[in-house]
């Protein structure tokens, strides 16, 4: 498995602000995702977060909303834009340390909540 | 795309007995299909998984059965515990590609 620190757990933030997530690996990993799980429901790819070029968005998710950054092979951000309250929900990576092997492991999620 | 479905959506089983959840997939090409397991307020952990070169896999208690023909494969927990109560998620990844498709889930209710 992998140890898999995600930042903030969670936080209550106002319409129209941004928050930005971190997700910390503590050794290097081939592909990282971000997801959101809206309350009650499963679990929705955002997008793949490619080291050292942009980040593969998922049907129905865009760039200028969630701006993803991924610097190195073990850290990677994502940040929520002009939130409003749909935004609200747990947003979680995952990690998978082999290319092929497609284990994920996830952190343990950012619970955030827009008024 | 893959879509996955999986049923029943609630489960409630008296403890000591046998829970089974079914998934199902529409990508001929998928060939990795793992189990996470997410208790309330916890990240989802995977449980189980098995690839498309096996027809069944078990770890203790808990066993997972492929049909690639029908393109189905499916949860069993025997024995079941209160700690086995859960929301449980099925998924599944073509073969190249890296990302997963859930399934909507299902809550596992252990009865004591």
């Amino acid at each position: 498995s992998a140890v898999i620190s995600q930042k903030p757990s969670r936080d209550i933030c106002q319409r129209g602000t941004s928050l930005t997530i971190q997700c910390q690996v503590d050794s290097q990993v081939t592909m990282m995702f971000w997801y959101r799980q809206q309350p009650g429901q499963s679990l929705t790819l955002i997008a793949t977060a490619n080291q050292g070029s942009e980040a593969t968005y998922e049907s129905g998710f865009v760039i200028d909303k969630f701006p993803i950054s991924r610097p190195n092979l073990t850290f990677s951000t994502l940040t929520v834009s002009n939130m409003s309250p749909e935004d609200s929900s747990i947003y979680l990576c995952s990690v998978e340390r082999a290319a092929g092997g497609n284990i994920q492991y996830f952190g343990a999620g950012t619970r955030l909540s827009v008024l | 795309g893959e879509n996955v479905e999986q049923h029943p959506s609630t489960l409630s089983v008296q403890e000591g007995d046998s829970a089974v959840i079914k998934c199902t997939y529409s990508d001929s090409a998928s060939n990795y299909f793992p189990w996470y397991k997410q208790e309330l307020g916890k990240r989802p952990q995977l449980i189980i998984d098995i690839r498309s070169n096996v027809g069944e896999k078990k770890d203790q208690r808990i066993a997972v059965t492929l049909n690639k023909t029908a393109k189905h494969f499916s949860l069993h927990i025997t024995e079941t515990q209160p700690e086995d109560s859960a929301v449980y998620f099925c998924a599944a990844s073509p073969l190249g590609n890296e990302k997963l498709t859930f399934g909507t889930g299902t809550r596992l209710t252990i009865i004591p």
